[in-house]
C-alpha cells in the first residue's frame, strides 16, 4: 500500500506556543488529505479535510483559526496548532487519499503534549 | 456519526480464528464495508473492504451477509501481533469522503 509519513512523531511544547505537524505522501500524489485527532481511550475524530490548492473544510466544533491547515502541494499538508494549551494534547493523525487505489492511507501519528 | 455497531471487546486464543462481527443495518446500496485496525499508538492500518461479495486477502477474510446488514471480519490464525482495535466502517467508494470511525472492537489475542 501507499506510504504516508508524519513529522514529528512526538512533540512537547509550552502552553501558548505554536506547533506545526507535517504530513507527506511518499510515493503518490494526494489531492485530498484528512486530519484526525484521538484522545486517550477514544476513537479517531475527523478534524478537517484538506484539498490541494484550496481552503480546508473543518468539521463542526473544530476552530479553524486555532488549527491551521495548509495543503500547498500534492505531497504535503501541514497542521499548525496555534497558541497551544494543555487541552490540545492529543494524538494527531493524518490520512491521504491515493487516487490509484481510491483508498485512504494513514500516517503513524504525532503525539502532542502541551505543558 | 458512525453507521456501524461493534462489540467493545473480544478475546481470542493465539492460533485460533478471530471472528469480529459488525452490524450496519442502515447501509445504502452504494456504500462499501471497510475494515481498519489500530495497534496501540500507531495510525490505522487498512485491512480489507467489500461491497456484497465475500473478499479475502493476505490479512483477512470479509464475509458480508446477503442483505448486507452485517459482516464478519475473519483473521484465520490470530497472533499476538493482531492485538489491536478493529474498526468497521461503511462509506461510499469515492475516496474524497473521509472515513468516520466508531468505537471499534478491542481484540486481545491471548497466548
Amino acid at each position: 500500500g501507499a506510504v504516508v509519513s508524519q513529522h514529528p512523531s512526538r512533540v512537547i511544547c509550552k502552553s501558548g506556543t505554536s506547533v506545526k505537524i507535517e504530513c507527506r505522501s511518499l510515493d503518490f500524489q494526494a489531492t485530498t488529505m484528512f486530519w484526525y485527532r484521538q484522545f486517550p481511550k477514544q476513537s479517531l475524530m475527523l478534524m478537517a479535510t484538506s484539498n490541494e490548492g484550496s481552503k480546508a473544510t473543518y468539521e463542526q466544533g473544530v476552530e479553524k483559526d486555532k488549527f491551521l491547515i495548509n495543503h500547498a502541494s500534492l505531497t504535503l499538508s501541514t497542521l499548525t496548532v496555534t497558541s497551544a494549551h494543555p487541552e490540545d494534547s492529543s494524538f494527531y493523525i493524518c490520512s491521504a487519499r491515493d487516487p490509484r487505489f481510491n483508498e485512504q492511507f494513514f500516517g503513524p501519528g504525532t503525539r502532542l503534549t502541551v505543558l | 456519526d458512525a453507521k456501524t455497531t461493534q462489540p467493545p471487546s473480544m478475546d481470542c486464543a493465539e492460533g485460533r480464528a478471530a471472528n469480529l462481527p459488525c452490524n450496519h443495518s442502515t447501509i445504502s446500496g452504494n456504500e462499501y464495508v471497510y475494515w481498519y485496525r489500530q495497534i496501540h499508538s500507531q495510525g490505522p492500518q487498512y485491512i480489507i473492504h467489500g461491497l456484497k461479495n465475500n473478499e479475502t486477502n493476505e490479512m483477512a477474510s470479509l464475509i458480508i451477509t446477503e442483505d448486507r446488514k452485517s459482516s464478519t471480519l475473519i483473521l484465520p490464525h490470530a497472533t499476538l501481533r493482531d492485538t489491536a482495535v478493529y474498526y468497521c466502517i461503511v462509506r461510499e467508494y469515492s475516496g474524497n469522503t473521509p472515513l468516520v470511525f466508531g468505537k471499534g472492537t478491542r481484540l486481545s489475542v491471548i497466548a
